[in-house]
């Protein structure tokens, strides 16, 4: 069965203090690593996939890394409106049935205070 | 563009009513999402449309009732939910269900449903 955990739980940021979230994964066999970012009472908004280790990603502030067993979320110089709920899923290569489905991290509630 | 629509945004209903929920995209997406989501959780599969068949039942209780009518649309039918089922509900597609570089599932903004 495939797991995802994801830490810390929750971090709290000075605005311009870099960090980083960090999911690490099992799953049988990896077809694709997402990363969402979720705002209160919205949809998950989706940042990133990568599929192979050592594979890298990046987008304004932030910096997708992935490797056999984590995938790390850089965050440069937050600024406080990268405060959100990030997300990390797995898609899993455990056959037909497992086609499509998702297995979600808890998530990492990051909040930046200017 | 990557948008996923769905209505209405809000839905409040009692426990003996029938509404639907709805959900569109117009990416030529072949797969189509329904989650659930209760607060501070994840969200939680529920049914995955491939071609606009069924292909997984997350073991969804008979009173959720989906409806893929074409490749741009997808339904979800309510009837006699519990207050437990008050939630956030979201809608996704992706390209394909396999397929490298096609699996990334895109989310629309959700609704959120109560139940009295």
């Amino acid at each position: 069965e495939d797991q995802v955990t994801q830490s810390p739980e929750a971090l709290r940021l000075q605005e311009g203090e870099s960090s980083s979230l960090n999911c690490s994964y099992t799953v049988s066999g990896l077809r694709g690593l997402f990363w969402y970012r979720q705002d209160p009472g919205k949809g998950p908004e989706f940042l990133f996939t990568l599929y192979s280790a050592g594979e890298e990603k990046e987008k304004e502030r932030l910096k997708a890394t992935l490797t056999k067993k984590e995938s790390f979320l850089h965050i440069t110089a937050p600024k406080p409106e990268d405060s959100a709920t990030y997300l990390c899923a797995v898609q899993g290569n455990a056959g037909g049935t497992s086609y499509g489905k998702l297995t979600f991290g808890q998530g990492t509630i990051l909040t930046v205070h200017p | 563009d990557t948008e996923v629509t769905q209505t209405p945004k809000h839905l409040v209903m009692g426990m003996t009513n029938k509404k639907s929920l709805k959900c569109e995209q117009h990416m030529g997406h072949r797969a189509m999402y329904w989650y659930k989501q209760k607060a501070k959780k994840p969200p939680e599969l529920m049914f995955v449309y491939s071609y606009e068949k069924l292909s997984i039942n997350e073991s969804v209780p008979s009173r959720f009732s989906p409806e893929c009518p074409n490749s741009s649309l997808l339904n979800l039918h309510l009837h006699a939910l519990q207050p437990e089922d008050s939630a956030l509900y979201l809608c996704a597609s992706s390209q394909d269900i396999a397929g490298a570089g096609q699996e990334t599932q895109y989310f629309g903004p959700g609704t959120r449903l109560l139940v009295l």
